[in-house]
């Protein structure tokens, strides 16, 4: 699975948009952008996935760039729940198979 | 329930003590993974049953981890003469195992070795 690179830690206003950034410039064609959240104490839980189109679920929304080599996930107004540590992960559609977590990005909602 | 449960919810042992952690995966989820998440790091693999067989247990560190999913359903993670590098928290997920369906996690185990 092609490697990640998120930043360590981000802030957001609470009601403002949230945009966290991944780099997979490794990313293969048969690989998927997937992102997963993390709230403290808690399992990680699916946010959404992709693999060159744009998608948006009740969630959150998924950009990836037109070579695919970032993407950013888009919480369209964070509230201070979305507090977590997100991690963007590159796989290749399985069914099933397991999931590489790197170091994630803390992202903290401010009121 | 409607989740992954995982039991117990904590666990203290001794060094060189065995123990056992019980997934219980969402009904009909054939597909169910461990993980384990040290302080401060994101969840490492340890092994993926695709039904009753271990599809993928390239993540299990050495012969002291075992995992069994004897019916399909349930799992456990067993550790042998357990060390205290082996303080984590053990998180089960299941999936219905077809292509890019979502992984449920599970609250996880916190395994404490003293």
């Amino acid at each position: 699975d092609a490697k990640t690179t998120q930043p360590p830690s981000m802030d957001c206003a609470e009601g403002r948009a949230a945009n966290l950034p991944c780099n997979h410039s490794t990313i293969s064609g048969n690989e998927y952008v997937y992102w997963y959240r993390q709230i403290h104490s808690q399992g990680p839980q699916y946010i959404i996935h992709g693999l060159k189109n744009n998608e948006t679920n009740e969630m959150a929304s998924l950009i990836i760039t037109e070579d695919r080599k970032s993407s950013t996930l888009i919480l369209p107004h964070a509230t201070l729940r979305d507090t977590a540590v997100y991690y963007c992960i590159v796989r290749v559609t399985l069914y099933g198979g397991k999931l590489t977590f790197g170091q994630g990005t803390i992202l903290t909602v401010h009121p | 329930g409607a989740g992954v449960s995982q039991t117990p919810s904590n666990k203290v042992t001794e060094k060189g003590k065995y123990v056992e952690l019980r997934c219980d995966p969402i009904s009909g989820h054939t597909a169910l993974y461990w993980y384990r998440q040290s302080l401060g790091q994101g969840p490492e693999f340890l092994i993926y049953f695709q039904g009753t067989g271990a599809a993928d247990d390239s993540g299990l560190p050495n012969d002291r981890f075992f995992a069994v999913r004897p019916e399909g359903s349930v799992s456990t993670l067993k550790i042998q003469r357990t060390e205290r590098g082996d303080s984590a928290v053990y998180l089960c997920a299941s999936s219905l195992g077809q292509m890019n369906t979502e992984a449920f996690f599970g609250q996880g185990t916190r395994l404490t070795v003293v």
